[in-house]
């Protein structure tokens, strides 16, 4: 099982390019999650998804845009990239409560972007 | 606005000492408090919490919540280098949001 899986790992892009990261997870989840973390500010919730189809907004969601339009995939994209959107990021998924339901996040390896 | 405030932020002591790391919260509809040790990359689940009083353990860690005060402690005794990492507080709500306090760093000195 490969998990949670983000793609790219890595991207430098220039100011005003847009860009999708793409989160993939293998366990049949319901729940995803996109966070981004910066030094010192632990994980901030960017947008969610309770279900294929569905997104909510999260902490900080100004600049970004999600879609979940299949089960497996919540895409986070940025249209408009600034220097402030320079973090890392983490994907995460979850179990429906009752389906052997720990509470526990299973996270991506996070991708990390720089924007010049 | 939900949110979840974690103290200290900043922690060094030395091996073999034991910390405890506090979490307080206000949200809405709370359902579940959850805590993370994140070393180098990803965060790893350590507990989740629901109800007031019973203590989660594993190993050298502990946790326990209080629901009326609104924190969450998380104890680690005989502490190692090893335990040097981030630590995460988050809680979910009932709507699934979950979100993070901003973190402990722990520091074990050899």
């Amino acid at each position: 099982n490969a998990g949670v899986t983000q793609t790219p790992k890595f991207r430098v892009l220039k100011t005003g390019q847009s860009m999708t990261l793409l989160c993939a997870q293998d366990m049949n989840h319901e729940y995803m999650y996109w966070y981004r973390q910066d030094p010192g500010m632990g994980l901030r919730l960017i947008h969610y998804s309770v279900g294929e189809g569905t997104t909510a907004k999260g902490e900080v969601p100004d600049g970004y845009n999600v879609s979940r339009l299949k089960k497996q995939n919540f895409l986070l994209g940025l249209e408009s990239a600034a220097p402030s959107q320079t973090s890392v990021y983490f994907c995460a998924s979850s179990y429906v409560a009752g389906e052997v339901y720990t509470g526990e996040l299973f996270f991506g390896e996070g991708s990390r972007l720089t924007v010049l | 606005e939900d949110k979840v405030v974690q103290s200290p932020l900043s922690l060094v002591v030395h091996e073999g000492d034991t910390v405890t790391l506090n979490c307080s919260y206000e949200v809405t509809n709370f359902r579940s408090l959850l805590w993370y040790k994140q070393e180098k990359k990803a965060p790893t689940f350590l507990f989740m919490l629901t109800s007031s009083g019973i203590e989660k353990k594993s190993g050298r860690l502990s946790s326990i919540l209080d629901k009326k005060e609104l924190f969450s402690i998380l104890n680690i005794t005989a502490t190692q280098t090893g335990d040097s990492a981030i630590y995460l507080c988050a809680v979910r709500n009932r709507d699934d949001k979950i979100i993070f306090g901003k973190g402990t760093r722990l520091h074990i000195l050899p």
